[in-house]
């Protein structure tokens, strides 16, 4: 597609539950990140992906948090066991591997943890 | 931890004046900067980004400006319109892929008619 396109754009679940999030990235781009931004903030690292290399895990902040990335295209984000503090919205962004930069996002998922 | 700051989380201005929102980091090895614009809802759009071996760079109605000997960066927004109200963000990071940018907390820019 034209954009980094994320689904679903809002998830509302219940403590403990699992969560997935999807992200598709532009066409051609090889890398892929995820951010997370609770509200009123800036955006924190979660995970990198770069073609089959192994990802880049250093900002997941729990092993409740995991990612993959299948065919080096589309990855989903898991969240397991899900806490109130897991509210927030989920960036996913991708870039090109040559210069590597910008990173262009998509809308993101809004995901509520009740 | 290293972050990108801002100097003010919110600015408002009228329609037509220049805006200028600021921006400080702290990592002397950051040589890529960019900057993104927030609208509600929305994910962060690419606005302009600027590498270290420049201190000036100019897009449409928006310019960058880089000083490495104080650590700042401004962004520029010329004839401010409505549609340009936004949460603002600065970002840093190497100039290279698999680097994850750093973000500050951003700035709400509110523009009145």
């Amino acid at each position: 597609g034209a954009g980094v396109s994320q689904s679903p754009s809002n998830k509302v679940t219940e403590k403990g539950k699992d969560v997935e999030l999807r992200c598709d990235p532009i066409s051609g781009h090889t890398a892929l990140y995820w951010y997370r931004q609770s509200l009123g903030q800036g955006l924190e690292f979660l995970i990198y992906f770069q073609g089959n290399s192994a990802p880049d895990k250093s900002g997941l902040p729990s092993d409740r948090f995991s990612a993959e990335r299948t065919g080096g295209s589309v990855s989903t984000l898991t969240i397991q066991r899900t806490q109130q503090e897991d509210s927030a919205v989920y960036l996913c962004a991708s870039s090109r591997t040559i210069g590597g930069q910008p990173q262009h996002f998509g809308d993101g998922t809004r995901l509520s943890i009740l | 931890g290293e972050s990108v700051g801002l100097h003010l989380p919110t600015l408002s201005v009228q329609e037509g004046d220049n805006s200028i929102i600021n921006c400080a980091y702290s990592n002397s090895a950051s040589d890529y900067f960019i900057w993104y614009k927030q609208e509600s809802g929305k994910g962060p759009q690419f606005i302009i980004d600027i590498r270290s071996n420049m201190d000036k760079r100019q897009g449409q109605r928006v310019t960058v400006l880089l000083n490495k000997t104080v650590k700042h960066l401004s962004l520029q927004i010329a004839a401010t319109q409505p549609g340009d109200s936004a949460v603002y963000f600065c970002a840093e990071t190497l100039n290279q892929a698999g680097t994850a940018l750093i973000f500050g907390k951003g700035t709400t820019l509110s523009v009145s008619s």
